[in-house]
């Protein structure tokens, strides 16, 4: 099984759903994110959490939010999904101690907003 | 607040030749510096990282980077290029200390090898 799992890894949805990205670690790790990647822009940090308690937003979270269920568990939603939103999203995790920095990357979840 | 700069969209290369790719970040100080690659239909994995120490650092597959911190520059090498190479590459940076974690990426470089 891969260390982080994103589900689904592709979705089409309509303009105004509301609509769940589910993450899940067995990394262990504390630390985890939620990036978007658009062509030529590169991966953008939306929602990040440092641990269970912690929620944090990133450069563009503006229409979307994050649960974080478990040290395991992070979910993205989008509340009303506009075509903008197309987009293919990453989850991730680290560790960030002891110089463990390396961030592990789930396959993605691949978004289309008709 | 930081950034990244990664110079050439698309790079195109012979089979065997020299790769380079280019980074350069902007950051008030050194940042951590990585390289990650993504192959078609997947996530990303990292090729290397700069933390400390030795400014030139080797990573996965063959690949070299090393860090100029008077250029602001992080660059991606490899002497001789592979077809499995072809992949698109991501420059990034993230802080120090115990508030890193979040990459800042630059927006990516896509490989391609001829044979």
């Amino acid at each position: 099984d891969a260390d982080v799992t994103q589900t689904p890894r592709n979705r089409i949805t309509k303009t105004g759903k509301r609509i769940m990205l589910e993450c899940s670690q067995t990394k262990g790790h504390d630390r985890m994110y939620w990036y978007r990647q658009d062509p030529g822009l590169g991966l953008r940090l939306i929602y990040y959490s440092f641990d269970v308690k912690d929620i944090n937003k990133g450069e563009i979270s503006d229409g979307y939010s994050v649960s974080r269920q478990a040290q395991a568990k992070f979910s993205l939603s989008l509340e009303s999904a506009i075509p903008n939103q197309t987009a293919l999203y990453f989850c991730a995790t680290s560790d960030w101690v002891g110089g463990k920095v390396e961030a592990f990357f789930g396959q993605g979840t691949r978004l289309t907003v008709v | 607040a930081q950034s990244v700069t990664q110079l050439g969209s698309h790079v195109s290369v012979s089979e065997g030749a020299l790769v380079l790719l280019r980074c350069n970040y902007s950051s008030s100080v050194p940042p951590y510096l990585f390289w990650y690659v993504q192959y078609p239909n997947q996530g990303l994995q990292l090729l290397l990282k700069y933390t400390t120490g030795a400014t030139l650092v080797k990573g996965i597959n063959g690949f070299e980077a090393e860090f100029k911190k008077s250029e602001t520059s992080f660059h991606l090498t490899k002497p001789s290029a592979h077809m499995s190479d072809a992949a698109e590459y991501f420059c990034a940076v993230s802080d120090r200390g115990n508030q890193g974690g979040k990459l800042i990426f630059g927006q990516g470089t896509e490989l391609s090898v001829k044979p």
